[in-house]
Protein backbone atom coordinates (compact mmCIF):
# COMPACT_ATOMS: atom_id res chain seq x y z
CA UNK A 1 0.00 0.00 0.00
CA UNK A 2 1.45 3.64 -0.97
CA UNK A 3 2.32 5.96 2.14
CA UNK A 4 -0.07 8.20 0.57
CA UNK A 5 -2.87 7.64 -1.80
CA UNK A 6 -4.78 10.01 -3.94
CA UNK A 7 -8.37 9.89 -5.86
CA UNK A 8 -7.36 8.53 -9.10
CA UNK A 9 -8.62 11.04 -11.36
CA UNK A 10 -8.61 12.78 -14.11
CA UNK A 11 -11.63 15.37 -12.80
CA UNK A 12 -12.87 16.97 -16.25
CA UNK A 13 -15.37 19.69 -14.99
CA UNK A 14 -16.66 22.72 -16.42
CA UNK A 15 -15.39 26.42 -15.48
CA UNK A 16 -17.47 27.54 -12.40
CA UNK A 17 -17.44 23.99 -11.09
CA UNK A 18 -16.57 23.04 -7.50
CA UNK A 19 -14.37 20.13 -7.28
CA UNK A 20 -12.71 18.16 -4.21
CA UNK A 21 -9.83 16.36 -3.97
CA UNK A 22 -9.22 13.57 -1.48
CA UNK A 23 -6.15 11.88 0.55
CA UNK A 24 -5.26 9.98 2.81
CA UNK A 25 -2.00 8.75 4.06
CA UNK A 26 -0.62 5.74 5.80
CA UNK A 27 1.69 6.71 8.96
CA UNK A 28 -0.08 8.24 11.85
CA UNK A 29 3.56 9.82 12.89
CA UNK A 30 2.89 12.31 9.76
CA UNK A 31 3.38 15.89 11.59
CA UNK A 32 3.14 18.30 8.10
CA UNK A 33 0.45 18.54 5.68
CA UNK A 34 0.44 19.97 2.11
CA UNK A 35 -1.26 20.53 -1.34
CA UNK A 36 1.02 20.68 -3.86
CA UNK A 37 0.42 21.90 -7.46
CA UNK A 38 2.23 20.86 -10.90
CA UNK A 39 1.70 22.40 -14.32
CA UNK A 40 2.71 20.06 -17.14
CA UNK A 41 6.06 19.53 -17.68
CA UNK A 42 7.11 22.08 -14.77
CA UNK A 43 7.86 21.84 -10.60
CA UNK A 44 5.95 21.10 -7.85
CA UNK A 45 4.86 24.43 -6.24
CA UNK A 46 3.42 24.40 -3.03
CA UNK A 47 -0.63 25.53 -3.00
CA UNK A 48 -0.67 25.71 0.46
CA UNK A 49 -0.23 23.79 3.83
CA UNK A 50 -3.16 21.80 5.54
CA UNK A 51 -4.08 22.32 9.13
CA UNK A 52 -6.26 20.32 12.00
CA UNK A 53 -8.37 23.57 12.44
CA UNK A 54 -8.81 23.75 8.15
CA UNK A 55 -7.67 26.73 5.92
CA UNK A 56 -8.91 28.77 3.44
CA UNK A 57 -7.28 30.48 0.60
CA UNK A 58 -9.46 32.57 -1.72
CA UNK A 59 -11.60 29.98 -3.79
CA UNK A 60 -9.31 27.12 -2.22
CA UNK A 61 -10.04 24.90 1.12
CA UNK A 62 -7.52 22.44 2.86
CA UNK A 63 -8.99 20.38 5.66
CA UNK A 64 -7.33 17.67 7.83
CA UNK A 65 -8.47 15.18 9.60
CA UNK A 66 -5.44 13.37 11.83
CA UNK A 67 -8.24 10.27 13.58
CA UNK A 68 -9.27 9.24 10.10
CA UNK A 69 -5.83 10.39 8.47
CA UNK A 70 -7.88 12.22 5.72
CA UNK A 71 -6.56 15.51 3.72
CA UNK A 72 -8.91 16.90 1.12
CA UNK A 73 -8.78 20.10 -1.03
CA UNK A 74 -12.01 22.20 -2.02
CA UNK A 75 -11.89 24.04 -5.10
CA UNK A 76 -14.77 26.49 -5.48
CA UNK A 77 -15.89 28.07 -8.89
CA UNK A 78 -13.15 26.97 -10.92
CA UNK A 79 -11.14 28.52 -13.24
CA UNK A 80 -9.25 27.43 -16.36
CA UNK A 81 -5.96 28.28 -14.94
CA UNK A 82 -6.73 25.90 -12.13
CA UNK A 83 -5.95 22.92 -14.81
CA UNK A 84 -3.26 21.05 -13.42
CA UNK A 85 -2.39 18.18 -11.08
CA UNK A 86 -2.51 18.08 -7.36
CA UNK A 87 -0.15 16.70 -5.32
CA UNK A 88 -1.15 15.41 -1.92
CA UNK A 89 1.84 15.38 0.17
CA UNK A 90 3.05 14.74 4.01
CA UNK A 91 6.00 14.94 6.07
CA UNK A 92 7.39 12.91 8.85
CA UNK A 93 10.47 13.75 10.44
CA UNK A 94 11.35 10.89 12.76
CA UNK A 95 14.55 12.42 14.28
CA UNK A 96 15.80 14.51 10.91
CA UNK A 97 14.23 17.25 8.76
CA UNK A 98 11.83 15.03 7.14
CA UNK A 99 11.13 14.56 3.21
CA UNK A 100 8.03 15.15 1.15
CA UNK A 101 6.18 12.15 0.73
CA UNK A 102 4.10 12.87 -2.24
CA UNK A 103 1.20 11.24 -3.21
CA UNK A 104 0.75 10.21 -6.94
CA UNK A 105 -1.15 13.21 -7.98
CA UNK A 106 -4.95 13.65 -8.98
CA UNK A 107 -5.18 15.78 -12.65
CA UNK A 108 -7.37 18.32 -13.04
CA UNK A 109 -9.01 20.03 -16.42
CA UNK A 110 -11.40 22.54 -16.01
CA UNK A 111 -13.31 23.53 -19.62
CA UNK A 112 -14.74 26.21 -20.85
CA UNK B 1 11.04 32.16 -9.59
CA UNK B 2 12.24 30.38 -6.96
CA UNK B 3 15.91 30.31 -7.21
CA UNK B 4 16.55 26.90 -7.47
CA UNK B 5 18.28 26.15 -10.58
CA UNK B 6 19.18 22.75 -12.17
CA UNK B 7 21.36 21.71 -15.21
CA UNK B 8 21.19 20.46 -17.40
CA UNK B 9 17.59 20.90 -18.11
CA UNK B 10 17.48 17.91 -21.02
CA UNK B 11 19.68 15.27 -21.27
CA UNK B 12 20.09 11.90 -22.94
CA UNK B 13 22.01 8.82 -21.86
CA UNK B 14 22.91 5.12 -23.33
CA UNK B 15 22.31 1.93 -20.61
CA UNK B 16 25.05 1.58 -18.57
CA UNK B 17 26.67 5.11 -18.97
CA UNK B 18 26.81 7.42 -15.55
CA UNK B 19 25.25 10.75 -14.94
CA UNK B 20 25.59 13.69 -13.11
CA UNK B 21 22.75 16.22 -12.27
CA UNK B 22 23.46 19.21 -10.88
CA UNK B 23 21.39 21.59 -8.38
CA UNK B 24 21.98 25.15 -7.08
CA UNK B 25 20.19 25.86 -4.14
CA UNK B 26 18.31 29.35 -3.20
CA UNK B 27 20.35 31.51 -1.20
CA UNK B 28 20.06 31.21 2.66
CA UNK B 29 18.97 27.37 1.88
CA UNK B 30 20.93 24.65 3.64
CA UNK B 31 19.10 21.47 3.03
CA UNK B 32 19.05 19.86 -0.45
CA UNK B 33 16.41 16.73 -1.25
CA UNK B 34 16.33 14.74 -4.70
CA UNK B 35 13.18 13.46 -6.12
CA UNK B 36 12.29 10.98 -9.01
CA UNK B 37 9.47 11.64 -10.76
CA UNK B 38 8.17 9.08 -13.18
CA UNK B 39 5.87 9.29 -16.38
CA UNK B 40 2.18 9.17 -14.25
CA UNK B 41 3.90 9.31 -11.04
CA UNK B 42 4.19 11.60 -7.86
CA UNK B 43 7.86 12.45 -6.75
CA UNK B 44 9.83 9.76 -5.27
CA UNK B 45 12.60 10.83 -2.67
CA UNK B 46 15.85 9.70 -3.43
CA UNK B 47 17.94 11.12 -0.58
CA UNK B 48 18.71 15.03 1.25
CA UNK B 49 21.82 16.70 2.34
CA UNK B 50 22.41 18.74 5.39
CA UNK B 51 25.54 20.63 5.95
CA UNK B 52 27.31 18.59 3.25
CA UNK B 53 25.73 15.17 5.15
CA UNK B 54 23.08 13.04 3.61
CA UNK B 55 20.50 12.83 5.65
CA UNK B 56 18.04 10.43 5.11
CA UNK B 57 17.29 8.34 2.06
CA UNK B 58 14.65 6.63 0.31
CA UNK B 59 14.46 3.31 -1.68
CA UNK B 60 17.01 3.63 -4.01
CA UNK B 61 19.86 1.72 -4.65
CA UNK B 62 23.54 2.42 -4.24
CA UNK B 63 24.46 3.56 -8.07
CA UNK B 64 22.06 6.23 -7.18
CA UNK B 65 24.30 9.22 -5.02
CA UNK B 66 24.93 12.44 -4.29
CA UNK B 67 27.12 15.39 -2.77
CA UNK B 68 26.64 18.52 -1.19
CA UNK B 69 29.15 21.33 -1.43
CA UNK B 70 30.53 24.26 1.08
CA UNK B 71 28.09 26.60 -0.69
CA UNK B 72 24.74 24.33 -0.76
CA UNK B 73 24.68 23.07 -4.03
CA UNK B 74 24.50 19.85 -4.90
CA UNK B 75 25.15 16.86 -7.55
CA UNK B 76 22.91 13.62 -7.92
CA UNK B 77 25.42 10.85 -9.70
CA UNK B 78 23.83 7.98 -10.99
CA UNK B 79 25.70 5.01 -12.01
CA UNK B 80 25.24 1.92 -14.47
CA UNK B 81 21.99 3.47 -16.00
CA UNK B 82 18.84 1.29 -16.42
CA UNK B 83 15.65 2.10 -18.81
CA UNK B 84 13.56 2.83 -15.69
CA UNK B 85 15.66 5.62 -14.54
CA UNK B 86 14.08 7.91 -17.58
CA UNK B 87 12.57 10.18 -15.20
CA UNK B 88 12.06 14.01 -14.31
CA UNK B 89 14.97 14.38 -11.42
CA UNK B 90 13.71 17.34 -8.93
CA UNK B 91 16.15 18.75 -7.07
CA UNK B 92 14.13 20.72 -3.44
CA UNK B 93 15.86 23.01 -1.32
CA UNK B 94 14.56 24.36 2.02
CA UNK B 95 16.11 26.12 5.15
CA UNK B 96 16.54 23.67 8.44
CA UNK B 97 13.56 23.04 10.56
CA UNK B 98 10.23 21.41 10.77
CA UNK B 99 7.35 22.81 8.40
CA UNK B 100 9.87 25.24 6.01
CA UNK B 101 9.00 25.35 2.68
CA UNK B 102 10.65 23.18 0.35
CA UNK B 103 11.36 24.95 -3.30
CA UNK B 104 11.98 22.92 -5.99
CA UNK B 105 14.42 23.31 -9.25
CA UNK B 106 12.81 22.96 -12.87
CA UNK B 107 13.90 19.71 -12.85
CA UNK B 108 16.24 17.73 -15.24
CA UNK B 109 14.20 15.30 -17.60
CA UNK B 110 16.93 12.37 -18.19
CA UNK B 111 16.01 10.14 -20.81
CA UNK B 112 18.12 6.66 -21.00
CA UNK B 113 17.77 4.87 -24.01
Amino acid sequence: RKEVEQDPGPFNVPEGATVAFNCTYSNSASQSFFWYRQDCRKEPKLLMSVYSSGNEDGRFTAQLNRASQYISLLIRDSKLSDSATYLCVVIHYGGSQGNLIFGKGTKLSVKP
Amino acid sequence: ETGVTQSPTHLIKTRGQQVTLRCSSQSGHNTVSWYQQALGQGPQFIFQYYREEENGRGNFPPRFSGLQFPNYSSELNVNALELDDSALYLCASSLAGRGTEAFFGQGTRLTVV
